[in-house]
């Protein structure tokens, strides 16, 4: 079967940095997604990673391994705005997204 | 540009009643998605399009039916609500489906069948 594994919560301070990771085992891979969920509202779009290696825009970087089936979303300089879910989803070989449950991200002054 | 819209924003139904949520994009997207979103779980595929006129079943298509007759909109009905299909549901929408292509979602319905 299909298998997006992320933590449920974390917990960071304002100012510091969080990693959030993503494991995924998938009937094929064109690509992993990460998107943003703030409460009550939509998922919006925050990277993607198709090549092994590190993105970065501006304060988010992701990072892909296909061969650990890994991924990581690096949040620096947190801003109490980044409190919200952080969603991985992993494009299939039927190019349908796959989406783990989500990490809660709670920032504290 | 509006973007995606979904009507209506919150419902409530009695089990067995019936009912259509619309979705309508401004951004010319070829493919569009319905979602439900339910605690603890990821986002589940419900039904998509390619295109105008086009439906395909996704990961949980039961109890729910959708109709494309126009490119910009896309419905999704359910024939007798269940208290299972008590979630909320998300209406997403891309370019054309590829692997580059950002899915572009709208604000949610949230659904509660008693």
């Amino acid at each position: 079967g299909q298998n997006i594994d992320q933590p449920t919560e974390m917990t960071a301070t304002e100012g510091a940095i969080v990693q959030i990771n993503c494991t995924y085992q998938t009937s094929g891979f064109n690509g992993l997604f990460w998107y943003q969920q703030h409460a009550g509202e939509a998922p919006t779009f925050l990277s993607y990673n198709v090549l092994d290696g590190l993105e970065e825009k501006g304060r988010f970087s992701s990072f892909l391994s296909r061969s650990k089936g890994y991924s990581y979303l690096l949040l620096k300089e947190l801003q109490m705005k980044d409190s919200a879910s952080y969603l991985c989803a992993v494009m299939d070989s039927n190019y349908q997204l796959i989406w783990g449950a989500g990490t809660k991200l709670i920032i504290k002054p | 540009n509006a973007g995606v819209t979904q009507t209506p924003k919150f419902r409530v139904l009695k089990t067995g009643q019936s009912m259509t949520l619309l979705c309508a994009q401004d951004m010319n997207h070829e493919y569009m998605y319905w979602y439900r979103q339910d605690p603890g779980m990821g986002l589940r595929l419900i039904h998509y399009s390619v295109g105008e006129g086009t439906t395909a079943k996704g990961e949980v298509p039961d109890g729910y039916n959708v109709s494309r007759l126009k490119k910009q909109n896309f419905l999704l009905g359910l024939e007798s609500a269940a208290p299972s299909q008590t979630s909320v549901y998300f209406c997403a929408s891309t370019v054309a489906g590829g692997p580059t292509d950002t899915q572009y979602f709208g604000p949610g319905t949230r659904l509660t069948v008693l």
